[in-house]
């Protein structure tokens, strides 16, 4: 079983709309884990921290399930500007899920 | 933000050449990363150091030579490469504790080519 799995999409939602994305892990070492968004051709770059079992900012909630050991982002209210993709980083790991494609269209 | 900074931005080389990536972080991060990301494939960890030792190698061919001569540098000396070594290659570090690993910043990256 790989490390992190991420449902690669792509998901193609309207302005407006509410997406969520999971990403399953298997092994847990600590205690975060991270949303990142990578634009095209862009290095990645950090959207939300989680130290706990979620987190909310703005739009963007955050949630973590230890029991079925997967992670979830929550966007709510999409703008075109939140096209990109989103990769999760599973608690104590290095390794990056293959990436959710979002694409909002207007 | 230059918090991590990658140099050269665009590398074209042949397979007979040897070139070397910069990286350098000016975050007082005590571990650094090298991922390769070919055209639309995920993230692929390569090397990891920690307090300049490498800790992590992920099966890279030796074609790939990381070195960290400090905590704030990191490089990838890179000889005879093939055209399947063409993609981004991006460096990253954070903070590591024992129990929480910090996130992790990227530099810009540094595309590479190889013909």
């Amino acid at each position: 079983r790989k490390e992190v799995e991420q449902d690669p999409g792509p998901f193609n939602v309207p302005e407006g709309a509410t997406v969520a994305f999971n990403c399953t892990y298997s092994n847990s070492a600590s205690q975060s884990f991270f949303w990142y968004r990578q634009d095209c051709r862009k290095e990645p770059k950090l959207l939300m921290s989680v130290y706990s079992s979620g987190n909310e900012d703005g739009r963007f909630t955050a949630q973590l399930n230890r029991a079925s050991q997967y992670i979830s982002l929550l966007i709510r209210d999409s703008k075109l500007s939140d096209s990109a993709t989103y990769l999760c980083v599973p608690p104590g790991q290095l390794t990056f899920g293959s990436g959710t494609q979002l694409t909002v269209l207007p | 933000e230059t918090g991590v900074t990658q140099t050269p931005r665009h590398l074209v080389m042949g397979m007979t050449n040897k070139k070397s990536l910069k990286c350098e972080q000016h975050l007082g991060h005590n571990a650094m990363y090298w991922y390769k990301q070919s055209a639309k494939k995920p993230l692929e960890l390569m090397f990891v150091y920690n307090f300049k030792e490498q800790t992590e190698n992920n099966s890279v061919p030796s074609r790939f030579s990381p070195e960290c001569p400090n905590s704030s540098h990191l490089f990838l000396h890179l000889h005879t490469l093939q055209p399947e070594d063409s993609a981004l290659y991006l460096c990253a570090s954070s903070q590591e504790n024992r129990d929480v690993n910090t996130e992790a910043f990227f530099g810009q990256g540094t595309r590479l080519t190889v013909v």
